[in-house]
């Protein structure tokens, strides 16, 4: 079972800043967040990853609570392009099988 | 440079049948895996692979499923006897060369079983 809980669904208004949050309160020390979004009929996209401290590429910010119980992620100026299926997944730092475990992940509708 | 590529993009086939559907990982990456994806949900693990061996097979629902990497690099997904219940998205990843490295996902092989 994953061990991440999402809402459902979600809008954004286009340019505007997507903050889509996940819970994942029994997290252990060495998991990692990942995130990863699906755009409709292709493969899951890697976005961003982090362990304590907050991380930021040229896709999203990840902002990760000092409990380590939940996380944010942040789409600083959404578009209709990011329109998908956002995941979030905790996974073991140094797993012998590195399998993924998908929850049903959160709907971003970014409306013009 | 070029990402996971999946052969066919659509596959259909009748109750019974034997499919084979390929995966061809980005070059150098030593680590594979089959995930399946049905309608509305997320995907689910299958397989992984490290190299030529299969490092995690927990995931094959039933002995009618097997894949195969024999030369470390595309992978083969087997499905022998499909039954409709089959029908999903495949889904391939690869990563660089450890478990804990990020994967890469190709776009999927649809299979619908009548």
């Amino acid at each position: 079972d994953a061990k991440t809980t999402q809402p459902t669904s979600m809008d954004c208004a286009e340019g505007r800043a997507a903050n889509l949050p996940c819970n994942h309160s029994t997290i252990s020390g060495n998991e990692y967040v990942y995130w990863y979004r699906q755009i409709h009929s292709q493969g899951p996209q890697y976005i961003i990853h982090g362990l304590k401290n907050n991380e930021t590429n040229e896709m999203a910010s990840l902002i990760i609570t000092e409990d380590r119980k939940s996380s944010t992620l942040i789409l600083p100026h959404a578009t209709l392009r990011d329109t998908a299926v956002y995941y979030c997944i905790v996974r073991v730092a140094a797993s012998n099988t590195g399998k993924l475990i998908f929850g049903q992940g959160t709907t971003l509708q970014v409306k013009p | 440079g070029a990402g996971v590529s999946q052969t066919p993009s659509n596959k259909v086939t009748e109750k019974g049948k034997y499919v084979e559907l390929r995966c061809d990982p980005i070059s150098g990456h030593t680590a594979l895996y089959w995930y399946r994806q049905s309608l509305g949900q997320g995907p689910e693990f299958l397989i992984y692979f490290q190299g030529t061996g299969a490092a995690d097979d927990s995931g094959l629902p039933n002995d009618r499923f097997f894949a195969v990497r024999p030369e470390g690099s595309v992978s083969t997904l087997k499905i022998q006897r499909t039954e409709r219940g089959d029908s999903a998205v495949y889904l391939c990843a690869s990563s660089p060369d450890r478990a804990r490295d990020t994967q890469y996902f190709g776009p999927g092989t649809r299979l619908t079983v009548l």
